[in-house]
């Protein structure tokens, strides 16, 4: 019963494919989030979604597409892939977009691009 | 410029012995506070939060943190720390709907 699940964990592809990493929470939260963290452990976020409209979209390249079919779902598809895109990719879900919603992690992606 | 500082990017403690880890931020106002783990390979997991009142939580696994006004800081503590504490803790504050993460503080513990 994974409350924040992601697919793939692991994804080894080279330079120039388009791919994607699927996320799913059980929660019954109306807010998802996709994060990046870096070779150096540094997390920082991407997108938002609250109800599925994109309430934050930090500067990252357009070749990053979140798609949001439902509440329960955020996928992050990725084209012409590059090698700095080279990460591991959290999902998150809370509650809400609020001041006191807590954040709960999947347990990440891990993307290498060769 | 608003930031979270982890000072320390690497603890070795023995085990049994008590923990600090270090977090200060730089906002205009108190944001909510927050400590997560992420242990190998794993996402992170929750350890405590502050919004607002007692300015000491307690949070999962023995863990508690203490919030400090005048020093901006939430440091989190560990009276006394087990081999299965090893993991990597990330300090969070989240002054408005978004969170913002410090660069982390990787844990070791030796037998």
């Amino acid at each position: 019963d994974t409350a924040v699940s992601q697919t793939p964990k692991y994804l080894v592809t080279q330079m120039g494919n388009d791919k994607s990493i699927k996320c799913e929470q059980n929660l019954g939260h109306d807010t998802m989030y996709w994060y990046k963290q870096d070779s150096k452990k540094f997390l920082k976020i991407m997108f938002s979604y609250n109800n599925k409209e994109l309430i934050i979209n930090e500067t990252v390249p357009n070749r990053f597409s979140p798609k949001s079919p439902d509440k329960a779902h955020l996928n992050l598809h990725i084209n012409s892939l590059e090698l700095g895109d080279s990460a591991v990719y959290f999902c998150a879900s809370s509650p809400g977009a609020g001041l006191r919603d807590t954040q709960y992690f999947g347990p990440g992606t891990r993307l290498t691009v060769l | 410029a608003q930031s979270v500082t982890q000072p320390d990017i690497h603890i070795t403690v023995s085990e049994g012995a008590s923990l600090e880890l270090r977090c200060n931020y730089s906002y205009g106002a108190t944001p909510y506070l927050f400590w997560y783990v992420q242990s190998p390979g794993q996402g992170l997991q929750l350890l405590l939060k502050y919004f607002s009142g007692d300015t000491l939580v307690q949070g999962i696994k023995g863990f508690e943190a203490e919030f400090k006004r005048s020093q901006s800081s939430f440091n989190l503590r560990k009276p006394s720390v087990h081999w299965s504490d090893a993991a990597e803790y990330f300090c969070a504050v989240k002054p408005g709907n978004q969170f913002y993460f410090g660069t982390g503080t990787s844990l070791t513990v030796i037998p």
